[in-house]
């Protein structure tokens, strides 16, 4: 079992730019969340996909987008960059109870 | 902010000591979580505790939580060096399947 894979590890982006990051979730795991972490701080949640459907979101503005396809993988997008999106950017998925995360792509918006 | 907070924010030992972890939060929980993070990478869940569990024991880790105080510790015995991380307690709150994560706690056990 891989558990949760995520890619790339490391990006590196101009202001202005958009990214794609992507999660594989663990096998069997249906729900996958996304997380953003700025350096010295928890992680904040973005938002969660079920059944292809963003369920739930947080406290973030629109660029901040995803997608879930019917392998339960996602996607998360960030269009219009800005220097505060650099971020470890965490997913984790679950089927119930406790959440496995991935180790994360570091974003750097340069 | 629905974000708790965790004390102290960062705390040095020597191998072999204990070292405690607490953590306040601010919604009404399901559950409560901690998990490590090594140097910035991803989180590795440790244990989970229950809304109507009191304490629990994994290995060298015990954890209690006072729902009353909205507030959880996590102790880990006999410390070593390979447990230098970042320590963070997450709440899941009613059915929202959303973890609220505190600042977490910096832990660095000197060999």
């Amino acid at each position: 079992d891989a558990g949760v894979t995520q890619s790339p590890t490391h990006l590196i982006k101009t202001r202005g730019q958009q990214v794609t990051l992507r999660c594989s979730p663990k096998s069997g795991h249906d729900t996958v969340s996304w997380y953003q972490q700025a350096l010295g701080q928890g992680p904040q949640f973005i938002f969660q996909y079920y059944e292809e459907e963003e369920r739930q979101r947080g406290n973030f503005p629109d660029r901040f987008s995803g997608h879930q396809f019917p392998n339960y993988s996602s996607e998360l997008n960030v269009n219009a960059l800005l220097l505060g999106d650099s971020a470890l950017y965490l997913c984790a998925s679950s089927l119930g109870r406790g959440a496995f995360f991935g180790q994360g792509t570091r974003l750097t918006v340069v | 902010s629905q974000q708790g907070e965790e004390d102290p924010q960062a705390l040095s030992i020597q191998e072999g000591e204990n070292a405690t972890m607490n953590c306040s939060y601010k919604t009404s929980i399901n559950n409560l979580q901690w998990y490590r993070q090594n140097s910035g990478r991803g989180l590795v869940h440790l244990i989970l505790i229950r809304s109507n569990e009191r304490e629990k024991h994994s290995g060298r880790l015990r954890v209690t939580l006072d729902t009353s105080k909205k507030s959880s510790s996590l102790l880990i015995t006999a410390s070593r060096a390979a447990d230098t991380a970042s320590y963070f307690c997450a709440n899941l709150g009613g059915n929202t399947g959303k973890l609220i994560f505190g600042q977490g706690t910096t832990l660095q056990v000197k060999p």
